[in-house]
């Protein structure tokens, strides 16, 4: 089982829309949890950490975490065509190492 | 968010040859550096993780020999690709630690003749 699971994708969603991108992971101690968001070609960028369960909203992003149900996700609200990349979920399972997931494909029509 | 650079962006050389990439905190001191590296469509892999004045720590499957990695100040780390070929062609990025939070810098794509 690895460790960190995400959904390849692609996801598409038209301009405007929710888009709901969804990661799980295996490690119960697990503490932090990033979303970072790659272009192609590009290194990844932090768009949001969250490390206790609930909400967390940063203008159009909100990140939700679940430890009991050991998931953790990306909501965009009002996906614009720029926001079409891959979005990495990372888990930092101690020792200050993050373990990412294969990312999803996110494609955002006009 | 924390600023982190990457130098050169692309490098190109023959196989055999060593190539250097350095990974700079701009605006914060990095007791922890990073190095990934990430082949076409596919996730990021850690290779190591570098310490300020320490030797770095190698993840499993990764020679040390091959890959040197020296942190000698705060703001600054850099990986030797030794005696490269071009398997090692990839997309090498390095991030740095601020308040529990991972900054990537820029990425340096190597291509390997």
């Amino acid at each position: 089982q690895k460790e960190v699971e995400q959904n390849s994708g692609p996801l598409s969603v038209p301009e405007g829309a929710i888009a709901s991108l969804n990661c799980t992971y295996s490690d119960r101690v697990s503490q932090s949890f990033f979303w970072y968001r790659q272009y192609s070609g590009k290194s990844p960028e932090l768009i949001m950490s969250i490390y206790s369960n609930g909400d967390k909203e940063d203008g159009r992003f909100t990140a939700q975490l679940n430890k009991a149900s050991q998931y953790v996700s990306l909501l965009i609200r009002d996906s614009q065509p720029s926001d079409s990349a891959t979005y990495l979920c990372a888990v930092n399972t101690g020792f200050q190492k993050l373990v990412f997931g294969t990312g999803t494909r996110l494609l955002v029509s006009p | 968010g924390a600023v982190v650079s990457q130098h050169p962006s692309w490098v190109i050389c023959k196989s055999g040859t060593s190539v250097k990439i350095e990974c700079r905190s701009l605006d914060f001191q990095a007791t922890t550096m990073f190095w990934y590296r990430q082949f076409p469509k596919q996730s990021l892999m850690l290779m190591a993780t570098s310490n300020e004045g320490s030797k770095a720590t190698y993840e499993q499957g990764v020679e040390k020999d091959k890959f040197l990695i020296n942190h000698a100040s705060l703001t600054l780390s850099t990986l030797t690709v030794t005696s490269a070929h071009p398997e090692d062609s990839s997309f090498y990025i390095c991030s740095a630690e601020e308040v529990n939070e991972q900054f990537f810098g820029p990425g340096t794509r190597l291509t390997v003749l």
